[in-house]
């Protein structure tokens, strides 16, 4: 069974400008939670994706957004990128159908922001 | 709001030392995640805890759970090079779904020869 997956794995961007990050779950999963890590606020909650569906959400403000497609894919979105906003983000699949018990993680697609 | 707490967040043991990381939360759950990461890597999974009492043991490495003190071990038995990484421990923020999960700052654990 594959892993999830994270596209593209190394992203360079200029604040202001915006990016999108992709996430393929496990085949079967429904469940995508986005993560931001940080060495200084260590890994912090964006948001959780359930069947199409924002479920969960972190403090962030609203410059990051998500969504989900029908096929489970989800992607995220940064707009107006800051310095601050270099990080790892990390997707996290889980299955189950409502009740999720373990999260997969992505090998993550690490941003900077130049 | 939920707080996860561990300690210590550095350790540098020697091989064949014992040692126990310990993660603290401040909520009620009944579940807790442990995750190893190594440096610029992902996370991986070791651990799911789903119950009080739940003691779980993989290789050198053995997790507990007591949801009573809110309190979750990671026991070291005769450490080895190969564990150096960072450990992270996980509570569910609403008890029965994982998909929104608070975070320890990580224990970095260095095993020296």
């Amino acid at each position: 069974k594959a892993g999830v997956t994270q596209t593209p794995r190394y992203l360079i961007k200029t604040r202001g400008q915006q990016v999108t990050l992709s996430c393929s779950p496990i085949s079967g999963h429904r469940s995508v939670s986005w993560y931001q890590q940080t060495p200084g606020q260590g890994l912090q909650f964006l948001f959780e994706y359930f069947s199409e569906t924002q479920r969960n959400k972190g403090n962030f403000p609203g410059r990051f957004s998500g969504r989900q497609f029908s096929n489970s894919r989800s992607e995220m979105n940064v707009s107006t990128l800051e310095l601050g906003d270099s990080a790892l983000y990390l997707c996290a699949s889980s299955g189950g159908t409502g009740v999720t018990y373990e999260q997969y993680f992505g090998p993550g697609t690490r941003l900077t922001v130049t | 709001e939920l707080k996860v707490e561990q300690n210590p967040l550095f350790l540098s043991m020697q091989e064949g030392k014992n040692y126990t990381i310990y993660c603290n939360y401040s909520t009620t759950s009944d579940r807790l995640y442990w995750y190893r990461q190594d440096p610029g890597k992902s996370l991986e999974s070791l651990f799911v805890l789903l119950s009080n009492g739940a003691v779980k043991q993989e290789g050198r490495l053995m997790a507990s759970l007591d949801t009573k003190a809110r309190l979750s071990t990671l026991h070291i038995t005769a450490a080895v090079h190969d564990l150096s990484a960072t450990y992270f421990c996980a509570v569910p923020t609403y008890n029965t779904n994982a998909g929104k999960s608070t975070f320890g700052d990580g224990t970095t654990l260095t095993v020296k020869p």
